[in-house]
């Protein structure tokens, strides 16, 4: 799997939108782009994956570069809760369920929202 | 809420015993997966189950070993536990979005070995 590089820490404000940057230059043709999130000392969250197409659903915005060697998370009104730390993962997403579908974790990055 | 659940919340034990983490999957999901978190590691995947057959392998210890039953819950068992062992133990499961699979987390297990 492409390694990804992320800052490793941000602040928002509330209300504003939050935007995560991620780097991965080495990433396949066939790797998708993952993000995750981890409030506090709970489970890993799911929030979105792309391919090469931006994509959004209800909890983020994720834009990916022509060229796929960087991603954009975007929380477009970030509030206190969003505080957490976010991961790029990047990895070829299976198409079957019993595939080795294993996330490898980076550092991510610590998004602080402030009042 | 994920779905997932897993028991018990919180384990304090000695060096040296042994200990059962449980896991229970969403109803339906047939793949588990099981992720170690400490605080010098960061979180690293263990091991993988799908309908009862282990399906990967990650960084895990000779010292752990893991099963899925045919209700398609998962135990972890740790065993000769160590100071170092101390961290939190996330399950997840599988299912599926748009065409993939995505892992879905519970809310973990955080073990503290004294």
């Amino acid at each position: 799997d492409a390694k990804t590089t992320q800052p490793p820490s941000m602040d928002c404000a509330e209300g504003r939108a939050a935007n995560l940057p991620c780097n991965h230059s080495t990433i396949s043709g066939n790797e998708y782009v993952y993000w995750y999130r981890q409030i506090h000392s709970q489970g890993p969250q799911y929030i979105i994956h792309g391919l090469k197409n931006n994509e959004t659903n209800e909890m983020a915005s994720l834009i990916i570069t022509e060229d796929r060697k960087s991603s954009t998370l975007i929380l477009p009104h970030a509030t206190l809760r969003d505080t957490a730390v976010y991961y790029c993962i990047v990895r070829v997403g299976p198409l079957w369920q019993g595939g080795s579908e294993k996330l490898v974790f980076g550092k991510g990055t610590k998004l602080t929202v402030n009042p | 809420d994920s779905g997932v659940t897993q028991t018990p919340k919180h384990l304090i034990t000695a060096t040296g015993q042994r200990v059962t983490l449980r896991c229970s999957p969403r109803s339906g999901d047939l793949s588990v997966y099981w992720y170690q978190q400490s605080l010098d590691q960061g979180l690293q995947f263990l091991i993988q189950y799908y309908n009862g057959e282990e399906r990967a392998k990650g960084n895990i210890l000779e010292r752990f070993s893991a099963q899925q039953f045919p209700d398609l819950h998962s135990e972890l068992n740790l065993s000769s536990l160590e100071l170092g062992d101390s961290a939190l133990y996330f399950c997840a499961s599988s299912r599926k979005v748009g065409n993939l699979y995505e892992q879905y987390f519970g809310p973990g297990t955080r073990l503290t070995v004294t």
